[in-house]
Formats: structure tokens, C-alpha cells, sequence
């Protein structure tokens, strides 16, 4: 069974500091999603990671993947309050797109 | 382009009764997932679906859960004789024939069910 685990749960952080959550996961995949949801929303798609060494960025959000660790990286920099919410990464080991497993999501909180 | 919607936002019911949440997954896509997510945690699979097919389902329950998308109308997500343990958000995604962009799926605004 597929185990996608993500540390830490809880992050609370000032702001303009930077911080990472890790993704680990327990089988071969080659696609990998973070997820945003803000409390009671649903999930808004920030980053789809294909391949080794894939990197992407939007504003403050930086996401890596490295197929062979098993392991994707969310990487925050000079966070603002506007980043509070909870961060699901997501694995596809189907190949087919056709199943999501999702780690148990990370908790970030920015103080002011 | 209107994103997936799912109806009702909110439903309560009473232990034993049925709760039936639909899903319309956006314009030209084909392919419709249910989740569930339970307080304080992430989200499960439940099911895969395609009009007229159920792809994958080994995350449904054996007893009590059904879905279906129809060749017209929306992807319903049953579940009979509700328990309190039912109790969740139910989230729905759509994807096009084609698996989407790079696989994404899109998520709709979830149905929060509450059994009393």
C-alpha cells in the first residue's frame, strides 16, 4: 500500500522567514501534486511535479521532486499571513491519473 | 468555464436515512473521482468513475456506498442507512478524457455531511 507522509503537521511561522515541508512516499511514482485548502474550502492545485529534478515556482511557493528519494520538498520564502492554510502534497502511483493518495496534509500558520 | 459543482454544500441527516451528494464535473471532462475527508485529515479515494463505468472503486466501502455517473447528468455519490461515522467532507474532481493537463484533477467545493 502506498504511503505518502508529510512533515512537519504543524508549522507556525513568522512572517518573512522561510521554511520547508517535506513529502516522502513509499512507492515508484512519477507525479506528484500540492494541493492548497484554505479551512472549510475545497482544494486549489498549485503544483503538478512529472519528473526527477522537476522544479516549480509561483510567488513564495517553490516545489521540487526527486523520483529516487521518494521525496518532494514545498519550500516557503518570506512568508506573508496571506500563505495560511493547510498543504496537501498527492501521489499518483496509478499511471493513469486515475487515483490520488494524499499525505495527511501540513498545517501552516504565519504570524504577523 | 464553471469549475466542478457539488450539491448540496451542506446536508444533515438522521442515522438510517440515505444521503445522496452529486457532482458536475467541468465542461469537457469525462472523468469524475469521489474523496472523503474526515476532520483533521487528508483525503481518501473512494472511487473512479467514467460515464457509464466504474473504473476503480477499491476505496469504497463493501456495504452501504454506491456511485454512478450516468451518460447524462451529474456522478452521484449514495450512501445508505447512514452512521455517524459518515460524517465528512466529500469531495469531488473531474479530469478531461485525456487525463488532464499533466493529470490534474480538479476539485469541486465538497459536501459536508453531517449524520446525527
Amino acid at each position: 500500500e502506498l504511503k505518502v507522509e508529510q512533515n512537519p503537521l504543524f508549522l507556525s511561522m513568522q512572517e518573512g522567514k522561510n521554511y520547508t515541508i517535506y513529502c516522502n512516499y513509499s512507492t515508484t511514482s512519477d507525479r506528484l501534486y500540492w494541493y492548497r485548502q484554505d479551512p472549510g474550502k475545497s482544494l486549489e492545485s498549485l503544483f503538478v511535479l512529472l519528473s526527477n529534478g522537476a522544479v516549480k515556482q509561483e510567488g513564495r511557493l517553490m516545489a521540487s521532486l526527486d523520483t529516487k528519494a521518494r521525496l518532494s520538498t514545498l519550500h516557503i520564502t518570506a512568508a506573508v499571513h496571506d500563505l495560511s492554510a493547510t498543504y496537501f502534497c498527492a501521489v499518483d502511483w496509478s499511471y493513469s491519473g486515475s487515483r490520488l493518495t494524499f499525505g495527511e496534509g501540513t498545517q501552516l500558520t504565519v504570524n504577523p | 468555464n464553471a469549475g466542478v459543482m457539488q450539491n448540496p454544500r451542506h446536508l444533515v441527516r438522521r442515522r438510517g436515512q440515505e444521503a445522496r451528494l452529486r457532482c458536475s464535473p467541468m465542461k469537457g471532462h469525462s472523468h469524475v473521482y469521489w474523496y472523503r475527508q474526515l476532520p483533521e485529515e487528508g483525503l481518501k479515494f473512494m472511487v473512479y468513475l467514467q460515464k457509464e463505468n466504474i473504473i476503480d472503486e477499491s476505496g469504497m466501502p463493501k456495504e452501504r456506498f454506491s456511485a454512478e455517473f450516468p451518460k447524462e447528468g451529474p456522478s452521484i455519490l449514495r450512501i445508505q442507512q447512514v452512521v455517524r461515522g459518515d460524517s465528512a467532507a466529500y469531495f469531488c474532481a473531474s479530469s478531461p478524457p485525456s487525463g488532464g493537463p499533466k493529470g490534474t484533477q480538479y476539485f469541486g467545493p465538497g459536501t459536508r455531511l453531517l449524520v446525527l
